[in-house]
C-alpha cells in the first residue's frame, strides 16, 4: 500500500521568498513520485517527477524537488516565489514496477500556496 | 492533439438520475485513468484501463458506477441513481506504456441536487 502526507494545508509566502512545500510518502515498493499543480476549476498539470534517476529533479516554472529515501521525503522548492505560483499543489506516489497497479497515483491532500505582494 | 478532453465540463442533476461522462485521451496513449476529487481533497483513484481492458477498480467504485473503454480510445463513466455524495470533480488522465506520466483533462464537475 502507498500513501502520501503533505504537511501544511496552507502555505503563505511573500513574492520573491523561498517556497517550500513538504511531502512524505509511504511505500512498500520503490516508488515513483510526482508533484502536480492545480489552478481553480482546472485539471492537474505535472510540475516534475522522480523515476529512479537523479534524486534532484528539476521541473517547470523554476520548481525542483529532492528525493530523500532515508527521510521518505520529496519536498518541493522554488528559490523565489512569483504571484503566478499561487495555486494548489499535490504530491503523488505510484509503484515503479509492473503489474496491474502500475501508474495508479495516490495523492496527498494538497497544499494551497498563497503569494503576497 | 491538444491533450485530454472531457465532456461535459459541468453537470447538474437531480438525485436518482443517471449521468454519463466522456473522456478522450491523448491519441497515442493506451492507459486511461479516472479519479474523483472532492472539495479540499486530493484526487482519489477510481479505475484504470490499459487499451480496452479495465485492469483495476477502487472500492470507491460502487455498483452504481460503471466505466467502459470499448475500442481502447475514448472512455465513459456512468453513475446510476446519483446521490448527493456523488457531487465531485471527475478527472480523467492518460499515459503511455513507456512513460509513467499522466496527463489530466480539465475535469467534469458534477452537482447532485
Amino acid at each position: 500500500a502507498q500513501s502520501v502526507t503533505q504537511l501544511g494545508s496552507h502555505v503563505s509566502v511573500s513574492e520573491g521568498a523561498l517556497v517550500l512545500l513538504r511531502c512524505n510518502y509511504s511505500s512498500s515498493v520503490p516508488p515513483y513520485l510526482f508533484w502536480y499543480v492545480q489552478y481553480p476549476n482546472q485539471g492537474l498539470q505535472l510540475l516534475l517527477k522522480y523515476t529512479s534517476a537523479a534524486t534532484l529533479v528539476k521541473g517547470i516554472n523554476g520548481f525542483e524537488a529532492e528525493f530523500k529515501k532515508s527521510e521518505t521525503s520529496f519536498h518541493l522548492t522554488k528559490p523565489s516565489a512569483h504571484m503566478s505560483d499561487a495555486a494548489e499543489y499535490f504530491c503523488a506516489v505510484s509503484p515503479n514496477a509492473g503489474g496491474t497497479s502500475y501508474g495508479k497515483l495516490t495523492f496527498g491532500q494538497g497544499t494551497i500556496l498563497t503569494v503576497h505582494p | 492533439d491538444t491533450g485530454v478532453s472531457q465532456d461535459p465540463r459541468h453537470k447538474i442533476t437531480k438525485r436518482g438520475q443517471n449521468v454519463t461522462f466522456r473522456c478522450d485521451p491523448i491519441s497515442e496513449h493506451n492507459r486511461l485513468y479516472w479519479y474523483r476529487q472532492t472539495l479540499g481533497q486530493g484526487p482519489e483513484f477510481l479505475t484504470y484501463f490499459q487499451n480496452e481492458a479495465q485492469l483495476e477498480k477502487s472500492r470507491l467504485l460502487s455498483d452504481r458506477f460503471s466505466a467502459e473503454r470499448p475500442k481502447g480510445s475514448f472512455s465513459t463513466l456512468e453513475i446510476q441513481r446519483t446521490e448527493q455524495g456523488d457531487s465531485a470533480m471527475y478527472l480523467c488522465a492518460s499515459s503511455s506504456d513507456r512513460y509513467n506520466e499522466q496527463f489530466f483533462g480539465p475535469g467534469t464537475r458534477l452537482t447532485v441536487l
